[in-house]
Formats: structure tokens, C-alpha cells, sequence
């Protein structure tokens, strides 16, 4: 079956534009998770939906970030008033139930941001 | 807080000959997930291995698997008859399954080139 898609695949913004990240899941699973790959923190947590909810957003690096999760589904990752820090690549991953047991995470192809 | 360290930032294999990849966790959790996913210069996150840390076995899949040895806090990755196609980054990851989130925490990684 498919896997998880996410677009664009590259983005080139200037700093201070906002941007917004789409990550489409595998059909049927309920989790999904967002992490930041950069050369300098290697892979870091971002956010977490059970759902529709966000019951960890515990690695959101500052409030110019947010994300929301419609239908159970498509998930969209929003950076207002982009920095040249913001600059890495954005992975989208999701699992069939969350936490416990041996769900495992699949990842998306992921979107390489460059802000200058 | 959990912790995961992979020590050896490159490795170097023969064609063929059998490779260990190297993780050391720390978690006070007593119920934990350990993950190894290989990432291709693609940028792809491929999921590789999964282990429970109440599993009695080493987990196999294929020519991976996972040296396990919970009084240590290791969870090795063996790769077997290593392939052309295995050079990689691999990271070692860990997630905590007593928590509200699945979120996985992340090594730095290891860089594996197969030489032919």
C-alpha cells in the first residue's frame, strides 16, 4: 500500500515568510509524528497526534511553530516568520496505534526547508 | 531522561563480511522500544529492527539483527553478508511505552560504507 507522502519535497523561502508543511499518513493509522533533521541536533521530536489531538507538542522549538491533524488524516506543520535556523529537513512518520507495544513508525520521504 | 549514544560516527565493511553497529541507551523506564533505521543518501528513513525490552530473543529480520543486552543498556545492530546497496547512515532510536507519547529519541548516527 502507499506510504506516507509529504509535500513539497523541497521548499526555498525567504526569513520571515511563513511556510506550511503537508504530511499525509498511511491509511488507518492513528499516530502521527513530526521530527526535524539538521546537521547540527541530528533528528529531534517535534509533535505527536493521537487523532485529531496533540497530547505531547513538547518539541516544538518556539511559538512560531504549530501543527494540526484534520480527519484523523493529512497533517499540516506551520513555521511562522521563518528563520535561517528553521533550515533542515522536516519528516513526517505515522503508526497504527501510538504508544506501546511494538507500534512502529514509518516515515515519510521528508521536506528539505531552506530559508535565506 | 532518556538518552541514546552511537559512538562510532563511520564504519567501513567489506563486501560480504559480517558488520556491528554500535548503541548504548539510558532510560529509567522499565518498558522501552529500541528501533535501528537505515537512511540512504536518498534521505528516506527505512525501519529496519524492533526490539521490547521485556523480549526474551534477539530480534532477526532477514540479515539484521539486534545483539540485545539489557544489564548493559546495548542494543547492537549486526548486519550479515553485508551488500553494496547497505551503505547507509543508521540510527539506533528508543522510545518509552509506558508514556503518553511514542516519541523516539535518536542516536547521532553511523555512517556505513561497503567497499567492494
Amino acid at each position: 500500500g502507499a506510504g506516507v507522502s509529504q509535500s513539497p519535497s523541497n521548499k526555498v523561502t525567504e526569513k520571515g515568510k511563513d511556510v506550511e508543511l503537508r504530511c499525509d499518513p498511511i491509511s488507518g493509522h492513528t499516530a502521527l509524528y513530526w521530527y526535524r533533521q539538521s546537521l547540527g541536533q541530528g533528528l529531534e521530536f517535534l509533535i505527536y497526534f493521537q487523532g485529531n489531538s496533540a497530547p505531547d507538542k513538547s518539541g516544538l522549538p518556539s511559538d512560531r511553530f504549530s501543527a494540526e491533524r484534520t480527519g484523523g488524516s493529512v497533517s499540516t506543520l506551520t513555521i511562522q516568520r521563518t528563520q535561517q535556523e528553521d533550515s533542515a529537513v522536516y519528516l513526517c512518520a505515522s503508526s497504527l496505534v501510538g504508544p506501546g507495544g511494538t507500534d512502529t513508525q514509518y516515515f515519510g520521504p521528508g521536506t528539505r526547508l531552506t530559508v535565506l | 531522561a532518556q538518552k541514546i549514544t552511537q559512538t562510532q560516527p563511520g564504519m567501513f565493511v567489506q563486501e560480504k563480511e559480517a558488520v556491528t553497529l554500535d548503541c548504548t541507551y539510558d532510560t529509567s523506564d522499565p518498558s522501552y522500544g529500541l528501533f535501528w533505521y537505515k537512511q540512504p543518501s536518498s534521505g528516506e528513513m527505512i525501519f529496519l529492527i524492533y526490539q521490547g525490552s521485556y523480549d526474551q530473543q534477539n530480534a532477526t529480520e532477514g540479515r539484521y539483527s539486534l545483539n540485545f543486552q539489557k544489564a548493559r543498556k546495548s542494543a547492537n545492530l549486526v548486519i550479515s553478508a553485508s551488500q553494496l546497496g547497505d551503505s547507509a547512515m543508521y540510527f539506533c532510536a528508543m522510545s518509552s511505552q509506558g508514556s503518553n507519547t511514542g516519541k523516539l529519541i535518536f542516536g547521532q548516527g553511523t555512517t556505513l560504507q561497503v567497499k567492494p
